[in-house]
C-alpha cells in the first residue's frame, strides 16, 4: 500500500525550513528519500534502516520512527537548489532485502529567492 | 555513487510498434532491477521486479504480455513495450540496488506513442 506524504506542496523563501512527512499503514523495514527535478530521474538522498534512526546530509536530515511507521525529512536553511518533488519510498518487512520500494505520492517543494 | 544507465532517453513510435528500453548498471552487479512508470506530476508506480536469470515478477494490474522484461545478465535488464498504444505513453524509469541497499535510478525514458 502506498505511503502517504504530507504536505502535498510547500512554498518557501530561501533560508526557511521545511518538514516533509511520510506515513505508512504497514510495518516498515526501511524508508528511502529521493528528490526529483522536472524531467529528470529521482536522486537518492538517504536511507533509514532502523527504528529511531536519524541521518543528516548537509542541511537535509531525516528521522525514522518504526513504532509510528513514519519518517520525516527535515530541510533547514533551504536553498534554491532544494526545489523539486520529494518522494519517500518504503520497504516492508515482507519484501526486505529485495530493494522493492513503494513510493508516496510526492511533495512538491518550491524555494523562492 | 553507483551509476545506472538507461537508453533511450526519449522515443517516439507509431501505434502498434514495439519499443525496447535498456537499463544497465555500469559499476556494480545487480541481480535485481526494478521498472517504474511515472505519469506527469504523479508518483513512481512499480511495474515489475526484474530478476537475473529468471522470470520477472509483475505487480498487480500490469500486463505481462504487454511489458516484456528480460534480465539476461547481472548488469542489463530490458523492458519491451509490445504493440504500443497512445495510453502507453509515459515516463519509464529503471532502478537497481547496490550492495549498500541504496537504490539508484536510470535517467528515464520518455515514451510517446502516436
Amino acid at each position: 500500500q502506498q505511503p502517504v506524504q504530507s504536505p502535498q506542496a510547500v512554498i518557501l523563501r530561501e533560508g526557511e525550513d521545511a518538514v516533509i512527512n511520510c506515513s505508512s499503514s504497514k510495518a516498515l523495514y526501511s524508508v528511502h528519500w529521493y528528490r526529483q527535478k522536472h524531467g529528470e530521474a529521482p536522486v537518492f538522498l538517504m536511507i533509514l534502516l532502523k527504528g529511531g534512526e536519524q541521518k543528516g546530509h548537509e542541511k537535509i536530515s531525516a528521522s525514522f520512527n518504526e513504532k509510528k511507521q513514519q519518517s520525516s525529512l527535515y530541510l533547514t536553511a533551504s536553498q534554491l537548489s532544494y526545489s523539486g518533488t520529494y518522494f519517500c519510498g518504503t520497504e516492508n518487512p515482507g519484501s526486505s532485502n529485495t530493494g522493492k520500494l513503494i513510493f508516496g505520492q510526492g511533495t512538491t517543494l518550491q524555494v523562492k529567492p | 555513487g553507483a551509476v545506472v544507465s538507461q537508453h533511450p532517453s526519449r522515443v517516439i513510435c507509431k501505434s502498434g510498434t514495439s519499443v525496447k528500453i535498456e537499463c544497465r548498471s555500469l559499476d556494480f552487479q545487480a541481480t535485481t532491477m526494478f521498472w517504474y512508470r511515472q505519469f506527469p506530476k504523479k508518483s513512481l508506480m512499480l511495474m515489475a521486479t526484474s530478476n537475473e536469470g529468471s522470470k520477472a515478477t509483475y505487480e498487480q494490474g500490469v500486463e505481462k504480455d504487454k511489458f516484456l522484461i528480460n534480465h539476461a545478465s547481472l548488469t542489463l535488464s530490458t523492458l519491451t513495450v509490445t504493440s504500443a498504444h497512445p495510453e502507453d505513453s509515459s515516463f519509464y524509469i529503471c532502478s537497481a540496488r547496490d550492495l549498500y541497499e541504496k537504490l539508484f535510478f536510470g535517467s528515464g525514458t520518455q515514451l510517446s506513442v502516436l
